[in-house]
């Protein structure tokens, strides 16, 4: 079993609707990031969070610590949203040693 | 802005041969990482290095080494590729929690 799951795997949605990806880990962790890659593209992070909510634009992400669980949301999704989303938990490798582990990526398809 | 580049965004090669990929920073970051990106198996750490000439393996070090010499630059090498090596190869640099990606090479080995 994987460290880190995510679901969907696909998502296809109309534009405007509200997105939700999730993402469970079974390891502890230190934080949890949430980044977003184009086609073709390089990936960036959209956030880093290890407790409670953020918000940036239309992308909220929450995450619950006991529960071990992550959402990104997008509200009013619009095609430009199309990517592949990955979460990534930051875990200790090792002594001082911080690693990230990634889902597998959710690949997100807004059609207008 | 921080900026990592590769040296290549579409490399072919033939089974066999030693293969360089190199990545530079423009950050003076300490940290450095490559990764690779298979579908259905997302993004998995090869190597990482703390420091120049510093290297430790990740979780998929078998057939890669990797090179240090200087702080911006962290290569990949590939001492025989195999086709099983056919994958999106993508640096990073910065702190674990920051780290900021390159474009990737995807790299095919016939």
């Amino acid at each position: 079993k994987n460290e880190v799951e995510q679901s969907p795997q696909n998502l296809t949605a109309q534009e405007g609707e509200f997105i939700t990806i999730n993402c469970s880990y079974s390891v502890g962790i230190s934080a949890l990031h949430w980044l977003q890659q184009h086609p073709g593209g390089g990936i960036v992070s959209l956030f880093m969070l290890s407790s409670g909510k953020k918000k940036h634009g239309r992308l909220i992400a929450t995450i619950n610590i006991q529960e071990k669980h992550s959402s990104l949301h997008i509200t009013a999704s619009h095609p430009r949203d199309s990517a592949v989303y990955i979460c990534a938990a930051i875990t200790n490798s090792g002594g001082s040693n911080y690693k990230l582990t990634f889902g597998k990526g959710t690949l997100l398809t807004v059609n207008p | 802005d921080v900026k990592v580049t590769q040296s290549s965004r579409y490399l072919v090669k033939r089974t066999g041969e030693k293969v360089f990929l190199e990545c530079v920073q423009d950050m003076d970051h300490e940290n450095m990482f490559w990764y690779r990106q298979d579908p259905g198996l997302g993004l998995r750490l090869i190597y990482f290095s703390y420091d120049v000439k510093m290297k430790e393996k990740g979780d998929i070090p078998e057939g890669y080494s990797v090179s240090r010499e200087k702080k911006e630059r962290f290569s990949l090498i590939l001492e025989s590729a195999s086709t099983n090596q056919t994958s999106m190869y993508l640096c990073a640099s910065g702190p674990v929690y920051e780290q900021y990606f390159g474009p990737g090479t995807r790299l095919t080995v016939t």
